[in-house]
């Protein structure tokens, strides 16, 4: 069993639904990132989280560390939001780039 | 500013044969970490260098290996290279490198170093 797993690996949405990415891991952890990766392999980071919750724009990122599950939330998608989202999180003790990363959910937003 | 900055873009290399990458983390930043992202997977970490010192290293063979130079880019270097090492390798810097400043700071990832060894 992989330490961090990421649900559902591929995803199909219409333009404006709600959607949810799931994140569960099983180490202790310091942080938790979540990644967008675009087709050309770049990576950017959406959000690093170590309580609560975050948002920016139509994006937002909860974590609960007692059931140690994140989720990534996209209001009003948009065909534009098609990428690889990622979950990574830094082993707790372990130095910043020390990520194990899940194999990331394929999001395609249909106009 | 410039971002994390990786060369070359692509490159093309036979088995047996050495490479080196290289990457330039953005200005002010002096960790560097490298991740290894084969075909259809996610990512997986290589090492980490902050401060020109090794931080941290991951589940790979003696042949990969880093630096850190004084002005904080990095090479990463992997001999005698095998056709599974084909990959894109990515680098990704931050301000810190670990402890609880590194809470607030974030990594920043280069578009990587597509490597095809034939």
């Amino acid at each position: 069993k992989n330490e961090v797993e990421q649900s559902p690996q591929n995803l199909t949405a219409q333009e404006g639904e709600f959607i949810t990415i799931n994140c569960s891991y099983s180490v202790g952890i310091s942080a938790l990132h979540w990644l967008q990766q675009h087709p050309g392999g770049g990576i950017v980071s959406l959000f690093m989280l170590s309580s609560g919750k975050k948002k920016h724009g139509r994006l937002i990122a909860t974590i609960n560390i007692q059931e140690k599950h994140s989720s990534l939330h996209i209001t009003a998608s948009h065909p534009r939001d098609s990428a690889v989202y990622i979950c990574a999180v830094s082993r707790y003790g372990g130095s910043q780039g020390n990520l194990i990363f899940g194999k990331g959910t394929k999001l395609s937003v249909k106009p | 500013d410039a971002g994390v900055t990786q060369s070359p873009t692509h490159l093309i290399k036979t088995r047996g044969q050495h490479v080196t990458l290289r990457c330039s983390p953005i200005s002010g930043h002096k960790s560097v970490s490298w991740y290894q992202q084969v075909l259809g997977q996610g990512p997986q970490f290589i090492f980490q260098y902050y401060e020109k010192e090794e931080r941290g290293r991951g589940n790979f063979p003696d042949r990969f290996s880093a630096r850190q130079f004084p002005n904080y880019s990095s090479e990463l270097n992997v001999n005698a290279l095998l056709l599974g090492d084909s990959a894109l390798y990515l680098c990704a810097s931050s301000l810190v490198g670990s402890g609880s400043l590194s809470y607030n700071s974030p990594l920043h990832f280069g578009n990587g170093t597509r490597l095809t060894v034939t």
